[in-house]
């Protein structure tokens, strides 16, 4: 299958700081990625859309000003979780869509850990 | 919006016995995915189905898409210590720029050598 990879697997913050966590697709070009979010024991909860050259479609309850997405490439997404709070702490996971493929398998990254103090 | 109930919610048995979960959902879906994730990874795709009636193998794993389009089971066949993890069904209905999935609650498996 396709490989998707995120970077940093792991990221401990202090309260008040930013945090930015990168998706890659590796060896496919990806016009559209999706961030999750994960906390433990729960399943994945979809954040956001993220397409390539245009602004992120957020899911309801899911500020835009906190987490900011950029998909400035076809292999390059970034979420940057804002002022982060000791509640942001979870696992964050993005997922792409190999183009132009016209089936719906998505691909996930490995998944980042965000802690913060 | 829509809704979908994975049972069981966790499991415990021994290697070499054959296993079973299922998905349903309060509505149709036009694609179902099944997935596994280990602690601390993401989730690794399994089988996708893409037509109503569907039976895919891959490997000791099958997973079938319900005639109804509102459901899809997983079947685990001579289980084995690295099985264990957390499997996720995930509905899905592409097409245009929609490709979003939504996952239910998972099944963790335990299997004991």
């Amino acid at each position: 299958g396709a490989v998707v990879s995120q970077h940093p697997s792991r990221v401990i913050c202090k309260s008040g700081t930013s945090v930015k966590i990168e998706c890659r697709s590796l060896d496919f070009q990806a016009t559209t990625m999706f961030w999750y979010r994960q906390f433990p024991k729960q399943s994945l909860m979809l954040m956001a859309t993220s397409n390539e050259g245009s602004k992120a479609t957020y899911e309801q309850g899911v500020e835009k000003d906190k987490f900011l997405i950029n998909h400035a490439s076809l292999t390059l997404s970034t979420l940057t979780v804002t002022s982060a709070h000791p509640e942001d702490s979870s696992f964050y996971i993005c997922s792409a869509r190999a183009a132009p493929r016209n089936t719906g398998e998505l691909f996930f990254g490995e998944g980042s850990r965000l802690t913060v103090l | 919006g829509q809704q979908l109930n994975q049972s069981p919610q966790s499991m415990f048995i021994q290697e070499g016995e054959d296993v079973s979960m299922n998905c349903t959902s309060s509505s149709i879906f036009n694609t179902w995915l099944w997935y596994k994730q280990d602690p601390g990874e993401g989730p690794v795709l399994l089988i996708a189905l893409y037509k109503a009636g569907e039976l895919t193998s891959n490997g000791r794993l099958t997973a079938q898409f319900g005639i109804t389009r509102k459901d899809s089971f997983l079947n685990i066949s001579a289980s084995i210590p690295s099985d264990v993890g957390i499997y996720f069904c995930a509905g899905q209905n592409s097409g245009g720029s929609n490709y979003k999935l939504t996952f239910g609650k998972g099944t963790l498996l335990t299997v004991n050598p």
